[in-house]
């Protein structure tokens, strides 16, 4: 099953940028193609926020983008704003269904 | 508008059995796997597993093959999510999602609201 670690816990400023990990444990890279980011915001349902790597849903704004090099996945929120204060997780699809799951989430303060 | 509009809140006895619903609307209902999350109190999202309303093949993650079943009704648009036997450790928030068009399994589109599941003598 997939290993995906992320950090408990960031920080921010308004106006600030952040940048949330997602490492997958494995060492096969050429697996860890397919990987999404979702916002939860407490007592709501998640909201996918990025997909395939880089791709941003119809309504996300520009200033979520995101990445991937080796083993490792990053989102990165600029021109942080109150509203994004919530927990964010990343998701990973690995090429099996034995390999497919969530990161254990980060939460993000807006100081 | 693509909406996902899941079963209410269930109170449960350990050993109970269960079968909740998430009824999809707003798009042709066959054309998109939905999936099952699990999130226990306090605790982050965890992957069930999915199903094709096409042809009701479900996948599993392993952590959840035998424990629950995955079905779907194509002609309701709705999908379920069902316990034969309940335990304690079931009490979560169990959230259905739409997988997005050509994902493979990580891009969930479209969410239900939740549905509270407490397991509890």
């Amino acid at each position: 099953q997939s290993a995906l670690t992320q950090p408990r816990s960031v920080s921010g400023s308004p106006g600030q940028s952040v940048t949330i990990s997602c490492t997958r444990s494995s060492s096969d890279v050429g697996g860890y193609n397919y990987v999404s980011w979702y916002q939860q915001h407490p007592g709501k349902a998640p909201k996918l926020m990025i997909y395939d790597v880089n791709r941003r849903p119809s309504g996300v704004p520009d200033r979520f983008s995101a990445s991937k090099s080796g083993n490792t996945a990053s989102l990165t929120i600029s021109g942080l704003q109150a509203e994004d204060e919530a927990d964010y997780y990343c998701c990973s699809y690995a090429g099996r269904y034995t390999d497919v799951g969530f990161g254990g989430g980060t939460k993000l303060t807006v100081l | 508008e693509v909406q996902l509009v899941q079963s209410g809140a269930e109170v449960k006895k350990p050993g109970e059995s269960l079968k909740i619903s998430c009824k999809g609307s707003g798009y042709t209902f066959s054309s998109c796997w939905v999936g099952w999350v699990r999130q226990m109190p306090g605790k982050g999202l965890e992957w069930m597993g999915i199903v094709n309303p096409g042809d009701s093949e479900a996948r599993y993650s392993p952590s959840f093959q035998g424990q629950v079943t995955i079905s779907v009704d194509k002609s309701l648009s709705t999908a379920y999510l069902q316990w034969n036997s309940l335990k304690a450790s079931d009490t979560a928030i169990y959230y259905c999602a739409r997988l997005l068009s050509g994902s493979w399994a990580d891009t969930f589109d479209f969410w239900g609201q939740g549905t509270t599941v407490t397991v509890s003598s």
